[in-house]
C-alpha cells in the first residue's frame, strides 16, 4: 500500500520554542493531507486539512496562528507548533490521500509524539 | 456529539474469543474505513467497504456496511493476542476533499 512518513518521530522541547513535523507521501502524490492530534487511548481529532497549493482549512477550535500549515507540493505538508507548551503535548499524526478506485483512502504516517517540557 | 458511535469503547478477553465491534450513524457514508493502531504508531487500514450490505473478510475478520450504509461492525473470530490494539472506523462523507469522521476507537486486550 502507500506509505507515508513524518519526520521527527519523537520530539522534546521546551516551553515557548516552535516546533515543525513533516509529512512525506513516499510512492504517490497527494493533494490532500490530513493532520490529527490524539490522546492516549483516544480516537484521532482532526485538526486541519491542508491541500496543496492553497490555505488550509482548520476545525473549529483550532488556532491557525499555533498550528502553521504548509502543504508545499504533491508529497510534503508541514505542521509547525509555534511557541509550544506543555499542553500541546500530544500524538500528531499527518495522513495523506490516494484515490484507489473510486474511493478516497487516507494513508498515515507513523505519528510524532511532541513532548513539551 | 459525535458522528459515528463507537462500541464498546474497551474489551478485554481471553484468547479464542470472537468478539464484535459496532459502528453506527444516523448519516449515510460514501464508504467507511476499518484501521488497527497499536501503540506509538500510525492507524494502519485493515478495509475499506463501499456497497451497502458489503462483507469482506480478511483472514479471521469480518467486516460489515450495513444495507443503508449508516453502520459498520467488524467481527473477529478466535481472537489472538496479537489481535490486541486500538481498531477505528471512520466515514466519509462523501466530500471532494475526503475528510473521514472517526467513531471514538474500541481498545481490545486479548489475554493469553
Amino acid at each position: 500500500g502507500a506509505v507515508v512518513s513524518q519526520h521527527p518521530s519523537r520530539v522534546i522541547c521546551k516551553s515557548g520554542t516552535s516546533v515543525k513535523i513533516e509529512c512525506r507521501s513516499l510512492d504517490f502524490q497527494a493533494t490532500t493531507m490530513f493532520w490529527y492530534r490524539q490522546f492516549p487511548k483516544q480516537s484521532l481529532m482532526l485538526m486541519a486539512t491542508s491541500n496543496e497549493g492553497s490555505k488550509a482549512t482548520y476545525e473549529q477550535g483550532v488556532e491557525k496562528d499555533k498550528f502553521l500549515i504548509n502543504h508545499a507540493s504533491l508529497t510534503l505538508s508541514t505542521l509547525t507548533v509555534t511557541s509550544a507548551h506543555p499542553e500541546d503535548s500530544s500524538f500528531y499524526i499527518c495522513s495523506a490521500s490516494s484515490l484507489a478506485g473510486n474511493t478516497d483512502t487516507q494513508y498515515f504516517g507513523p505519528g510524532t509524539r511532541l513532548t513539551v517540557l | 456529539t459525535q458522528l459515528l458511535e463507537q462500541s464498546p469503547q474497551f474489551l478485554s478477553i481471553q484468547e479464542g474469543e470472537n468478539l464484535t465491534v459496532y459502528c453506527n450513524s444516523s448519516s449515510v457514508f460514501s464508504s467507511l474505513q476499518w484501521y488497527r493502531q497499536e501503540p506509538g504508531e500510525g492507524p494502519v487500514l485493515l478495509v475499506t467497504v463501499v456497497t451497502g450490505g458489503e462483507v469482506k473478510k480478511l483472514k479471521r475478520l469480518t467486516f460489515q456496511f450495513g444495507d443503508a450504509r449508516k453502520d459498520s461492525s467488524l467481527h473477529i473470530t478466535a481472537a489472538q493476542t496479537g489481535d490486541t490494539g486500538l481498531y477505528l472506523c471512520a466515514g466519509d462523507r462523501g466530500s471532494t476533499l475526503g475528510r473521514l469522521y472517526f467513531g471514538r476507537g474500541t481498545q481490545l486486550t486479548v489475554w493469553p
